[in-house]
């Protein structure tokens, strides 16, 4: 079966940074996805990983390993307004995306 | 600005009562989803078209049917809601070829009685 893991939940404090692990058991892979997603709000784009290494852009950096199945999320300075649910996600052999439940990020002051 | 629509944002209906709910895409993108999504659970797909071409997800029940009667519009019909079918039900769209990243209308409430 395909299968993505991703912590649950997770708490940063404001101005910190936080990394969300993404696990991915997927039959044949052609890129991951990043997205966030606000309460009652439809998932938003954030990251796009197709060739291992990081991808930067501001705020967000996001990393891949494709022989390790790994990715992780990387947030900096951490505002109140990221305190949202992320999603991890990839498309399989059949271009279809695999979606993890999502950490939902917990922001304190 | 190129975006996804969908229309209602909320919408409550009574067991058992059908009810369609709409998206429609200024983006001119071939493939369009529908999502179902429960409270902090992923998304599930239920069917996505590539331009006309339906593809049915297996597990799918035969209560949700959906249409697609050209590019920039997608239907999805609930003919008999339960109340386990309360949830937001997501409209997406993408290219075909790279980047294949997928843009989601901002979600339809459903609310079974």
């Amino acid at each position: 079966g395909q299968n993505i893991d991703q912590p649950t939940e997770m708490t940063a404090t404001e101005g910190a940074i936080v990394q969300i692990n993404c696990t991915y058991q997927t039959s044949g892979f052609n890129g991951l996805f990043w997205y966030q997603q606000h309460a009652g709000e439809a998932p938003t784009f954030l990251s796009y990983n197709v060739l291992d290494g990081l991808e930067e852009k501001g705020r967000f950096s996001s990393f891949l390993s494709r022989s390790k199945g790994y990715s992780y999320l990387l947030l900096k300075e951490l505002q109140m307004k990221d305190s949202a649910s992320y999603l991890c996600a990839v498309v399989d052999s059949n271009y279809q995306l695999i979606w993890g439940a999502g950490t939902k990020l917990i922001i304190k002051p | 600005d190129a975006m996804v629509i969908q229309n209602p944002r909320y919408q409550v209906t009574q067991f058992g009562k059908p009810v369609t709910l709409s998206c429609s895409q200024t983006l001119n993108h071939n493939v369009m989803y529908w999502y179902q999504q429960k409270s902090s659970q992923a998304p599930k797909l239920l069917f996505h078209y590539y331009d006309k071409d339906f593809n049915n997800e297996a597990d799918t029940p035969d209560n949700f049917q959906s249409r697609r009667p050209n590019t920039s519009f997608c239907f999805l019909d609930i003919r008999s809601p339960g109340l386990g079918d309360a949830a937001m039900y997501l409209c997406a769209t993408s290219r075909v070829r790279e980047p294949l990243e997928q843009f989601f209308g901002p979600g339809t409430r459903l609310t079974v009685l």
